[in-house]
């Protein structure tokens, strides 16, 4: 099983902060890389696909980047509704795996 | 608007089992693959199944398989799970998602609210 390891699992921040995650795969899943934004209570909310495409209707603050084994989400500049847990995925073998999560709480 | 609802959790003892139900609308559902998804109190998120949408591919986890059958009614726009044998540490928020299968990074695109299963004695 591919396995997908984000850092940090948590990450305090204000509004207006930049702020980047991380999420490395154990091995190479080219651009197979998903991230999504859950709140609790709510249903998960795709933001980036194949690791650098902006979804339709996803403020344009959210970025991601990266290929193969490492990948970066940066949100340029927080807004309250940001406070969120953001989750990696991979789409390039099953098990389709995700990281942990990171929480991103309000400092 | 795409809507995915699930219904069917519920308390269930281990070795019991329970039927979850995902009924969608805002898209073609005959069109996509779907899954079946769920979260742990504290833990990541956890995919275990999919299905095509003419049903000739279905694949589940290790976790599960064995336990668990995926099952659609495109007819009816629904997406079912019977769990089977279930053990404590399936109790989890199971949500139902759309999957972009052959679209770029072959994403979750959309999901329900999820469904609470809780196994306990």
């Amino acid at each position: 099983d591919i396995q997908m390891t984000q850092s940090p699992s948590s990450l305090s921040a204000s509004v207006g902060d930049r702020v980047t995650i991380t999420c490395r795969a154990s091995q190479n899943i080219t651009s197979y890389l998903n991230w999504y934004q859950h709140k609790p209570g709510k249903a998960p909310n795709l933001l980036i696909y194949a690791a650098s495409n902006l979804r339709s209707g996803v403020p344009s603050r959210f970025s991601g980047s990266g290929s193969g084994t490492d990948f970066t989400l940066t949100v340029s500049s927080l807004q309250p509704e940001d406070f969120a847990t953001y989750s990696c995925q991979q789409s390039y073998s099953t098990p389709y795996t995700f990281g942990q999560g990171t929480k991103l709480e309000i400092e | 608007q795409v809507q995915l609802v699930e219904s069917g959790g519920g308390l269930v003892k281990p070795g019991g089992s329970l039927r979850l139900s995902c009924v969608v609308s805002g898209f073609t559902f005959s069109d996509y693959y779907m899954s079946w998804i769920r979260q742990a109190p504290g833990k990541g998120l956890e995919w275990f199944s999919y299905i095509s949408n003419s049903t000739t591919y279905i694949n589940y986890a290790r976790s599960v398989e064995g336990r668990f059958t995926i099952s659609r009614d495109n007819a009816r726009n629904s997406l079912y799970l019977q769990m089977n044998s279930l053990r404590a540490e399936d109790t989890a928020v199971y949500y139902c998602a759309r999957w972009h299968y052959y679209g770029s990074g072959a994403p979750f695109d959309y999901w329900g609210e999820g469904a609470l299963v809780t196994v306990s004695s």
